[in-house]
């Protein structure tokens, strides 16, 4: 079974500074998806990024991007010129695959505060 | 396009009852999972319906249930309510899962 471990329960950053997220899974797979979702106080899970592992080349979104390290199995999540509007839920997942029970195993979270 | 979207918003019943949530997906999706978010954790995948079929299934007993209609919306049923059923559920649905899933914003669920 895959696990996903997010070992920081809380962070803070400044208003426009860059922060990092960890986030650390386990499987046996080769081929898999990652994602990084936000759950702001609204309660929807935004999709922030994605990551297929065959690729090596590291998923970028505006002021978001990830360091994904397959070996080590970790997929951190960058955040830079940090904004009022990221305080949020953030949510590593973990997909086996497409298709059939394609189900999103995630971790437990971590609370961001961007401080003004 | 519109997004997913989930009813009602807030629910409270009483335990050994039967709720049923609903959920519309996003337009052209025929993929819709379930999640259940207790209090500060992440969600636990329910199960998953790709054109009226279940075909996957989360470590939910069966009286969890649940429905996917010809319009690609779809139901969320649980028999005899436990407290420990209050939770978060979240409705998502995708065309290409791989490309992620399309969340709506849940519906609350208190049982008393």
């Amino acid at each position: 079974a895959q696990t996903v471990t997010q070992s920081q329960p809380e962070m803070s950053v400044q208003e426009a500074e860059t922060v990092t997220l960890s986030c650390t899974y386990d499987t046996s797979e080769n081929n898999y998806y990652l994602f990084w979702y936000k759950q702001p106080p609204s309660r929807q899970m935004i999709l922030v990024i994605r990551q297929e592992a065959y690729k090596q080349q590291n998923a970028t979104e505006n002021r978001f991007s990830v360091n994904f390290q397959k070996a080590a199995k970790s997929f951190s999540l960058k955040i830079s010129d940090s904004q009022l509007g990221d305080t949020a839920m953030y949510f590593c997942a973990f997909m086996k695959h497409a298709g059939a029970n394609s189900k999103l195993t995630f971790g437990k979270g971590i609370t961001l505060s961007v401080r003004p | 396009e519109t997004g997913v979207t989930q009813s009602p918003t807030h629910l409270i019943k009483t335990r050994g009852q039967q709720v049923t949530l609903r959920c519309s997906s996003q337009s052209g999706h025929n993929t819709v999972s379930w999640y259940q978010q207790a209090l500060g954790q992440g969600p636990q995948f329910i199960f998953q319906y790709y054109r009226e079929e279940e075909n996957g299934r989360g470590n939910f007993p069966p009286r969890f249930s649940g429905l996917q209609f010809p319009n690609y919306s779809s139901e969320l049923n649980v028999n005899a309510l436990e407290l420990d059923d209050s939770a978060l559920y979240l409705c998502a649905s995708s065309l290409v899962s791989g490309n992620g899933y399309t969340f709506g914003s849940g519906t609350r669920l208190t049982v008393v």
